[in-house]
């Protein structure tokens, strides 16, 4: 069974860093895409991030979090990390980890999501 | 990027009736597009990939079409639980993007 479970979310100040894990079993990880999605309450999905499979393998960002937010993985581990500095009010979000298709990087599988708010 | 829309944003349909959602893309994105479907308190589910494919366990009710930069999820007959938001995502490019959603509810 594919489970995608994230961590590290939680309360910071606007400037501040988090750093979220995604732990991934059920699949053979170093096979797949990785997608970091976020969904502000009550609004729409926003896709942040997505790393391909070697570990240092090609990273990709949405405008909104470039420069500021590195995603990484560490194939030995199963797990995929989103480093976001310089943080605003505006990432408050949850954030999903998501596994992408073998073909594509559309996500079939995801994780119950971890909230991160960014106030002061 | 690709900005992608969707239409409408919400949707009045009775249970038993067809559910037709539509979603746009500002450039083609040829048939790389998905449809998630989001209950309330839980994480989206991907329901169709490569415009009409439907993901693993998606009952038949769920069609998707198109291509090039028009795209449409049919939902033949409304079950209680289709009741929920719609979204669409071209990962034709990066960086990928959704759209807005579609709120599918009661009349």
């Amino acid at each position: 069974e594919v489970q995608l479970v994230e961590s590290g979310g939680g309360l910071v100040q606007p400037g501040g860093s988090l750093r979220l894990s995604c732990a991934a079993s059920g699949f053979t990880f170093t096979n797949y895409v990785m997608n970091w999605v976020r969904q502000v309450p009550g609004k729409g999905l926003e896709w942040i991030s997505a790393i391909r499979t070697s570990t240092g393998g090609s990273t990709y960002y949405a405008d909104s979090v470039k420069g500021r937010f590195t995603i990484s993985r560490d194939n030995s581990k199963n797990m995929v990390f989103l480093q976001m500095n310089s943080l605003r009010a505006d990432d408050t979000a949850v954030y999903y980890c998501a596994k992408a298709l073998r073909e594509n990087p559309a996500s079939d599988y995801w994780g119950q999501g971890t909230l991160v708010t960014v106030s002061s | 990027e690709i900005v992608m829309t969707q239409s409408p944003a919400t949707l009045s349909v009775s249970p038993g009736e067809r559910a037709t959602l539509s979603c746009r893309a500002s450039q083609s994105v040829g048939s790389n597009l998905a449809w998630y479907q989001q209950k309330p308190g839980q994480a989206p589910r991907l329901l169709i990939f490569g415009a009409s494919i439907r993901a693993t366990g998606i009952p038949a009710r769920f069609t998707g079409s198109g291509s090039g930069a028009e795209f449409t999820l049919t939902i033949s007959s409304l079950q209680s639980e289709d009741f929920v938001n719609y979204y669409c995502q071209q990962y034709n490019n990066w960086p990928l993007t959704f759209g807005p959603g579609t709120k599918v509810h009661i009349k």
